[in-house]
């Protein structure tokens, strides 16, 4: 089963608004990741937030992390056509468990 | 650094061939997985080593599935028979330490065709 779940499936705005994602998971995490995905391509790491932290910046992207509520959530500021791709979050429970689980992912469309 | 290589990096074949697919992770790098990726079920670990070792395999579909890490540099996933439901793309990734400690870095990824 999915740990992590993105919403929404698809998110469609124009260049230069502002994108948010979210992302839900059911167990404990020792920390959660963000990943990108270009159409036909592999999956690039963008940023990672520790179970302690609550919020974290690079660049143009924040992510904040609510472990009482095991969510967290994705924001792109000032949108570009380049940022059209598919977002992943990735969950990692700690411990002896070296498993990333990744949900089904967001598809965003930033129209020129 | 040329990355995460992977090969071939498409692979039409019928069912029943054998179908190797291939893997050279980042140097220094002590883990590798492999993942399949389809519409229906996302992507999925299949399994993934540390220091040449399977960790977890747990996520191989069927025993027609098989993975090898002969060395540091070199992994192989096996399907033998292929089946059409075994259609997908295929990553590897590999990381500096272990599992979700680290980042993950993708291949290219094979897109697996078995008609």
């Amino acid at each position: 089963s999915q740990q992590g779940e993105e919403d929404p499936q698809a998110l469609s705005i124009q260049e230069g608004e502002n994108a948010t994602m979210n992302c839900s998971y059911k167990t404990s995490i020792n920390n959660l990741q963000w990943y990108r995905q270009n159409s036909g391509r592999g999956l690039v790491h963008l940023i990672l937030i520790r179970s302690n932290e609550r919020e974290k910046h690079s660049g143009r992207l924040r992510v904040t992390l609510d472990t009482s509520k095991k969510s967290s959530s994705l924001l792109i500021t000032a949108s570009r056509a380049a940022d059209t791709a598919s977002y992943f979050c990735a969950t990692d429970p700690g411990g002896s468990n070296y498993k990333l689980t990744f949900g089904k992912g967001t598809l965003l469309t930033v129209n020129p | 650094d040329a990355g995460v290589i992977q090969s071939p990096r498409h692979e039409v074949t019928e069912m029943g061939q054998e179908v190797t697919l291939r893997c050279k992770p980042i140097s220094g790098h002590n883990s590798l997985f492999w993942y399949r990726q389809t519409m229906m079920r996302g992507l999925e670990l299949l399994i993934y080593f540390n220091n040449n070792v399977p960790i977890d395999d747990s996520g191989m579909p069927e025993d027609r599935f098989s993975a090898k890490m002969p060395n540091a540099s070199f992994s192989t996933l096996k399907i033998q028979p292929s089946e059409p439901r075994d259609s997908a793309v295929y990553f590897c990734a590999s990381s500096l330490h272990g599992g979700g400690v680290a980042e993950q870095y993708f291949g290219p990824g094979t897109r697996l065709t078995v008609t």
